[in-house]
């Protein structure tokens, strides 16, 4: 399975610390993604980074890929109470739909 | 644009009972999911379509869910007979196709949460 694995599976920190996300996947793919579920809301799509890209920026939100390793991070700077939240991965590879990971529940205290 | 649009947004209804989830995608994406979300398993993908024709339904878990779209503007997913194992909240996302066999961002509902008691 491609499906993408984030850890950790929970995360506190304090406000304006910066939170780090990883994503662990299996197979080949052609893009990688990052969500956002806020408490009973659908996902909201944060980045995309494609297999041939190492770094992308997005406002306090960096994103790195490592298709050597099959790993990706997500790193939120100067968090704030807003970003709590679950953090998913999703896979893309050739010609098959997204396949979301099971989360990081992010938690961050004013 | 509104975005994509779920109805009902809650639905408690009893074992045995028929459930039908709506859903509008946003204007001019030709993909359409269905997914499932639980605390055990996470988000599944139960069903996808490209131009209102259904790609793929592996994802479906019995024959008792079914799902259609009609016209490029809705979709339904049904669930008859429903059983409480099928509690769960259900989003609906669309999307552009990316080109070159890639997939792109995916815009989601806010959800149907289903209660079967």
């Amino acid at each position: 399975s491609q499906q993408g694995e984030e850890d950790p599976q929970a995360l506190s920190i304090q406000e304006g610390e910066n939170a780090t996300m990883n994503c662990s996947y299996k197979t080949s793919i052609n893009n990688l993604q990052w969500y956002r579920q806020n408490s009973g809301r659908g996902l909201v799509h944060l980045i995309l980074i494609r297999s041939n890209e190492r770094e992308k920026h997005s406002g306090r939100l960096r994103v790195t890929l490592d298709t050597s390793k099959k790993s990706s991070s997500l790193l939120i700077t100067a968090s704030r109470a807003a970003d709590t939240a679950s953090y998913f991965c999703a896979t893309a590879a050739w010609d098959t739909p997204l396949v979301f990971g099971k989360g990081t529940r992010l938690s961050v205290i004013a | 644009d509104a975005g994509v649009i779920q109805s009902p947004r809650h639905e408690v209804t009893e074992m045995g009972q028929e459930v039908t989830l709506r859903c509008k995608p946003i204007s001019g994406h030709d993909y359409l999911f269905w997914y499932r979300q639980t605390m055990m398993r996470g988000l599944e993908l139960l069903i996808y379509f490209n131009n209102n024709v259904p790609i793929d339904d592996s994802g479906m878990p019995e024959d008792r869910f079914s799902a259609k779209m009609p016209n490029a503007s809705f979709s339904t997913l049904k669930i008859q007979p429903s059983e409480p194992r099928d509690s769960a909240v259900y989003f609906c996302a669309s999307s552009l196709h990316g080109g070159a066999r890639s997939y792109n961002e995916q815009f989601f509902g806010p959800g149907t949460r289903l209660t079967v008691l």
